[in-house]
C-alpha cells in the first residue's frame, strides 16, 4: 500500500544534541511537508519542499533543518538551537500545485521528548 | 490575517447521537476546505474536501457543508460510534500551496 512512513515513533533527545526524524513516501508525490503539533494548537509548518533539491522555510523554521535529495525522502533535523523541541512531528505529502484538490497524506508522526 | 477557527474545542456525546462541528475561516484567496480525522497518536486522515462550488458532500456518516459567502463550514456526524472519538481538524487551502489549520475539535463518544 502507498503511504508515508515516519520513524522512529518515539524519540528522546539530550540537551545539546541534534536528532533526525525520517520521512519516506511511496506515493510519487512532488510536495512534502513537516509540521509540528502542540496541545491546543493547530499544526504549524516547519519546512516544505515542492521538488527535489529545493525547500522553503515555513512559519517556525528556526532550530530545524531539512534536505530533499530524493523525491521519496524528506528528513528533518532538530538541532540544539531549537530550545523547545518537545512536540509531535508530522510529515505530509501531496501532489503539489498539479493536484490542488488532492488531500495531503500524513504519516503517523514522531513524538520527540527531551531527557 | 488568514485564520481558521473551530468550535467547540471539545465535545462529549452519547453513542448513537448526532453532532455538528463548526469551522469559520478568513483565508483568501480560497482554494478548498478539507476535514481531517486524527486519532490519538496517529496522523490526520482526510474525510472530505469541499471546493468553492460545492455546498454539501457526504462520506458515509460524515456530511460536510460549505457556505463560501459566509466562510463557514460544518461537519455533521450521524449515528455516532465509539470509533468516532478523535480530533477533527478543518484545513483551508489558499491558492498555491498554503494550508491553514484549525486547532481541532476533540470528540469523545461514550457508550
Amino acid at each position: 500500500d502507498g503511504g508515508i512512513t515516519q520513524s522512529p515513533k518515539y524519540l528522546f533527545r539530550k540537551e545539546g544534541q541534534n536528532v533526525t526524524l525520517s520521512c519516506e513516501q511511496n506515493l510519487n508525490h512532488d510536495a512534502m511537508y513537516w509540521y509540528r503539533q502542540d496541545p491546543g494548537q493547530g499544526l504549524r509548518l516547519i519546512y516544505y519542499s515542492q521538488i527535489v533539491n529545493d525547500f522553503q522555510k515555513g512559519d517556525i523554521a528556526e532550530g530545524y533543518s531539512v534536505s530533499r535529495e530524493k523525491k521519496e525522502s524528506f528528513p528533518l533535523t532538530v538541532t540544539s538551537a531549537q530550545k523547545n523541541p518537545t512536540a509531535f512531528y508530522l510529515c505530509a505529502s501531496s501532489r503539489g500545485d498539479r493536484g490542488t484538490h488532492q488531500p495531503q497524506h500524513f504519516g503517523d508522526g514522531t513524538r520527540l521528548s527531551i531527557l | 490575517k488568514n485564520q481558521v477557527e473551530q468550535s467547540p474545542q471539545s465535545l462529549i456525546i452519547l453513542e448513537g447521537k448526532n453532532c455538528t462541528l463548526q469551522c469559520n475561516y478568513t483565508v483568501s484567496p480560497f482554494s478548498n476546505l478539507r476535514w481531517y480525522k486524527q486519532d490519538t497518536g496517529r496522523g490526520p486522515v482526510s474525510l472530505t474536501i469541499m471546493t468553492f462550488s460545492e455546498n454539501t458532500k457526504s462520506n458515509g456518516r460524515y456530511t460536510a457543508t460549505l457556505d463560501a459567502d459566509t466562510k463557514q463550514s460544518s461537519l455533521h456526524i450521524t449515528a455516532s460510534q465509539l470509533s468516532d472519538s478523535a480530533s477533527y481538524i478543518c484545513v483551508v487551502r489558499a491558492t498555491g500551496n498554503q494550508f491553514y489549520f484549525g486547532t481541532g475539535t476533540s470528540l469523545t463518544v461514550i457508550p
